[in-house]
């Protein structure tokens, strides 16, 4: 009963390294959203993924941060060239279809920049 | 454009007592609307979900919420507040593509 799973868990960079954060979605969903959670707010939108397509990409930001959902494989959250700003939770999500609203969240990768 | 508004961002509850959760949306088209809850270093669970039908909505946990489309509200309730309900608690909307717009979230805390 495996259900969207994210890795690293915990990662720290120090500025100017890259990260790149893992996610495999629920069996059966193939759309992947990616949300970020900055201290003391809610969950942001980043983009959203289904396989070998990104299909809305409104809420990354147009530098340094990329996202990917090959065929085969996890999804992927790259982060380049990391800045202290970029310090936050990023949370994978997946749903079977689009159009529901219903998201099943991971249990976030934890970014911290130094 | 969707947006949630959640305000009080710490909530203290006493154990026993009613918890009440606010949350209002603006939305441009009929909303499908959510809560989540967040335990410490965890991902989201959902809680209960709005989409059409019943505008009283049962949830896990004894939490229940409902849509009320004159007030734009989807207040969040539980009748008796229990320590485990110690969470942060977050109200969204969808939009396109099943795109989530989130409140900022409600810290609740648990009084003995």
């Amino acid at each position: 009963n495996a259900g969207v799973m994210q890795n690293p868990r915990h990662l720290v960079r120090r500025r100017g390294q890259e990260a790149r954060l893992r996610c495999s979605p629920m069996k059966g969903h193939s759309h992947v959203y990616w949300y970020r959670q900055l201290p003391e707010e809610g969950l942001k939108f980043m983009v959203y993924l289904q396989k070998e397509n990104i299909i809305d990409e409104s809420g990354m930001p147009k530098e340094r941060f990329s996202a990917e959902f090959p065929k085969e494989g996890p999804s992927i959250l790259r982060i380049q060239q990391v800045v202290r700003g970029d310090s936050a939770a990023y949370f994978c999500a997946s749903s079977r279809e689009p159009g529901t609203g219903e998201l099943f969240f991971g249990e976030g990768s934890r970014l911290t920049v130094l | 454009a969707q947006s949630v508004t959640q305000l009080g961002s710490h909530v203290s509850v006493s154990e026993g007592a009613l918890v009440l959760l606010r949350c209002n949306y603006s939305s441009s088209v009929p909303p499908y609307l959510f809560w989540y809850v967040q335990y410490p270093n965890q991902g989201l669970q959902l809680l209960l979900k709005y989409t059409t039908g019943a505008t009283l909505v049962k949830g896990i946990n004894g939490f229940e919420a409902e849509f009320k489309k004159s007030e734009t509200s989807f207040h969040l309730t539980k009748p008796s507040a229990h320590m485990s309900d110690a969470a942060e608690y977050f109200c969204a909307v969808a939009y396109g593509n099943n795109r989530l717009a989130f409140g900022k979230g409600n810290q609740v805390v648990v009084i003995p």
